[in-house]
């Protein structure tokens, strides 16, 4: 186990709602990056958190937002879902600079 | 990922045989080459690593080769076993960001 811990496990919402994925980063980590990876594809880099400030941005549209917070635990927002949101999201921490990333084992979202 | 392209998809080998997945990346201010291994149910986890600054780099029975110039990386697993069977993913990038391949499904059959 990572120490990297995401919630919930499964979570099944409807087009146009709204949902938020939480992650609790490993003791230490003040780096945090989500991930969308849909069924048969590799992980796709969302954002990144360094100590609070988002610092890095994959090629996702401004409905999916993000918070980390003082204790290094994050929150992956987002809104108006569609069908193609449908996804395995992947949280990974890290401590600064360039190395190993934990991954958490991920949070299935189903859209229907 | 778009900036990185993975090869084979898939690749079946025996038990002690050797399998070598080859990626290359477009960005050449990348400096930062994990590889991961992913079971399922599970999330991806680090197996090896290389910065742009080594060429080859040994972890026992997996190795990892970089070519700046050509903008290629490659995994090397030698002996392999039953338990090596999984997805693996390359991933390329730097401090703010990173971008993983499309993924190879490795078979080891005993």
């Amino acid at each position: 186990e990572t120490g990297v811990t995401q919630s919930p496990t499964h979570l099944i919402k409807t087009r146009g709602q709204q949902v938020t994925l939480r992650c609790s980063s490993q003791s230490g980590h003040n780096t945090v990056s989500w991930y969308q990876q849909a069924l048969g594809q590799g992980p796709q880099f969302i954002f990144q958190y360094y100590r609070e400030e988002e610092n890095g941005r994959g090629n996702f549209p401004p409905r999916f937002s993000g918070l980390q917070f003082p204790n290094y635990s994050s929150e992956l927002n987002v809104n108006a879902l569609e069908l193609d949101d449908s996804a395995l999201y992947l949280c990974a921490s890290r401590t600064g600079g360039l190395g190993e990333q934990y991954f958490g084992p991920g949070t299935r979202l189903t859209v229907t | 990922g778009e900036n990185v392209e993975q090869h084979p998809s898939t690749l079946s080998v025996q038990e002690g045989d050797s399998a070598v997945i080859k990626c290359t990346y477009s960005d050449s201010a990348s400096n930062y080459f994990p590889w991961y291994k992913q079971e399922l149910g599970k999330g991806p986890q680090l197996i090896i690593d290389i910065r742009s600054n080594v060429g080859e780099k040994k972890d026992q029975r997996i190795a990892v080769t970089l070519n700046k110039t050509a903008k290629h990386f490659s995994l090397h697993i030698t002996e392999t076993q039953p338990e090596d069977s999984a997805v693996y993913f390359c991933a390329e990038g730097d401090f703010n960001k990173f971008y993983f391949g499309s993924g190879t499904k490795l078979n080891v059959k005993p």
